[in-house]
């Protein structure tokens, strides 16, 4: 079965780079690597995605292994305000694989 | 750009009565659309997908009678739980399919029923 795998938790400081990892082992040639963060109660918002290279927005980048079998989201600074669930989601044509989610803690 | 708008928030209702969820796409087209549920310190989970037009595919366990999808418009999905329990209480979110934005998510709807 496809799984995408993240840990559950995750720390670090305030102002510090903070890097998410992500396993997607049954990841198929075309399948995209997305990210999203959930705060509480909200709907999740969007990251970051990718399909080969290594990409980067405003808010992040994303750095794909060669293989495609793993992915890291990388904050360059985290602020108090990054605190949230960070979910990886495979997209295989729309059969969308979500990991469980990281729990990322900023610490001031 | 590429906005949900999901309403409402939160809604509280008796059980047996029915609660239907709107979600509107405000500045592009949604020709499909995903609802999940969510709860409490969980992923999110697939219920079904909606395309305009048609009916909406179930995933498996999840009872299409109970969870009424309507996709008549290529800017509104709604999602109706129908004689609705205690159980059925969760976070529903909606999502759709962007060109440049990746999936954009609704605000989502935390159902209470009593």
């Amino acid at each position: 079965d496809a799984k995408t795998t993240q840990p559950n938790s995750m720390e670090s400081n305030e102002e510090e780079p903070v890097h998410l990892p992500c396993n997607h082992s049954t990841i198929s040639g075309t399948d995209y690597i997305h990210w999203y963060r959930q705060l509480p109660s909200q709907g999740p918002e969007y990251v970051i995605h990718g399909l080969t290279s290594n990409v980067n927005n405003r808010m992040a980048s994303l750095a794909i292994a060669e293989d495609r079998k793993s992915s890291t989201l990388i904050l360059h600074r985290a602020t108090l305000r990054d605190a949230a669930v960070y979910y990886c989601m495979m997209d295989s044509n729309y059969q969308l694989i979500w990991g469980a989610g990281t729990k990322l803690i900023i610490k001031p | 750009g590429a906005v949900v708008s999901q309403h409402p928030s939160r809604v509280i209702c008796k059980s047996g009565t029915s609660v239907k969820i709107e979600c509107r796409s405000l500045d592009f087209q949604a020709t499909t659309m995903f609802w999940y549920r969510q709860f409490p310190k969980q992923s999110l989970m697939l219920m079904a997908t909606s395309n305009e037009g048609s009916k909406a595919t179930y995933e498996q366990g999840v009872e299409k009678d109970k969870f009424l999808i309507n996709h008549a418009s290529l800017t509104l999905s709604t999602l109706t739980v129908t004689s609705a329990h205690p159980e059925d209480s969760s976070f529903y979110i909606c999502s759709s399919k962007t060109e440049s934005y990746g999936y954009t998510f609704g605000s989502g709807t935390r159902l209470t029923v009593v």
